[in-house]
């Protein structure tokens, strides 16, 4: 089974803070996502990479960034924490959509989240 | 164009009856259209997917119906259970010749299933 890990749950950071959340997956997948969980916002794209060191912007990339160092790990970079950050963060992977093994359609498998609260 | 469009927002079935979920999209390039199911405290998980080329997809009690010239699909939970009581989300992609073929999600069904 694909696991997508996101090794902090839930968080409570102040205003101003730098927070890491970070994200591991033990599938090879190429790309990896983060996705922001808000009530009757569904989910919202944040950033995304198809390969190590490299990302590209999603629907809501202010006040994010991210790093992706090695291929089984993604990071979600909140430089300077606010308020209205406060929400759940979903990781996830999937394969490239030229890879051999694509054959069933683009799943993605998504960690349990993180609750990130800032006050 | 690149919206897809679900309702509704929240949904109450008694056991045993059908639950319906209805998406709407805009992009003619889509060409992939899977359903997630999201339990609380969990992230979501694939439920069910189908291609364009196909009206009708079923497992079990769960089924995908596509209408292409309307651009719409829906999910239907037969014999609905309470353990079916979830946030439900469509979404869209387009697989070749895309973006990679990142997924266009709805803003999610609540639907609880009252014993």
């Amino acid at each position: 089974d694909v696991k997508v890990t996101q090794s902090s749950r839930y968080l409570v950071k102040r205003t101003g803070e730098k927070v890491f959340l970070e994200c591991v997956q033990d599938m090879d997948h190429e790309n990896m996502f983060w996705y922001r969980q808000d009530p009757g916002l569904g989910l919202r794209l944040i950033y995304f990479s198809y390969d190590v060191k490299m990302k590209e912007k999603g629907d809501i990339p202010e006040g994010y960034s991210v790093s992706r160092e090695k291929k089984e790990r993604f990071s979600l970079i909140l430089e300077s924490a606010s308020t209205n950050q406060t929400s759940m963060y979903l990781c996830a992977s999937s394969l490239n959509v030229n890879s051999v093994e694509y054959l069933s359609g683009n799943t993605i498998y998504f960690g349990e989240g993180s609750w990130l609260t800032v006050v | 164009q690149q919206q897809v469009k679900q309702s509704p927002q929240s949904l109450i079935v008694q056991k045993g009856g059908i639950s319906i979920i209805n998406c709407a999209y805009e992009n003619t390039a889509f060409d992939y259209f899977p359903w997630y199911q999201q339990f609380p405290g969990k992230g979501p998980a694939l439920l069910i997917a189908i291609r364009p080329d196909v009206s009708e997809k079923k497992e079990g009690r769960f089924t995908i119906s596509f209408n292409k010239s309307a651009k719409q699909f829906s999910l239907h939970i037969m014999d609905s259970q309470p353990g079916d009581s979830a946030t439900y989300f469509c979404a869209a992609s387009q697989e070749y010749g895309g973006s990679q073929g990142n997924l266009i999600f709805g803003k999610g069904t609540k639907l609880s299933v009252k014993p």
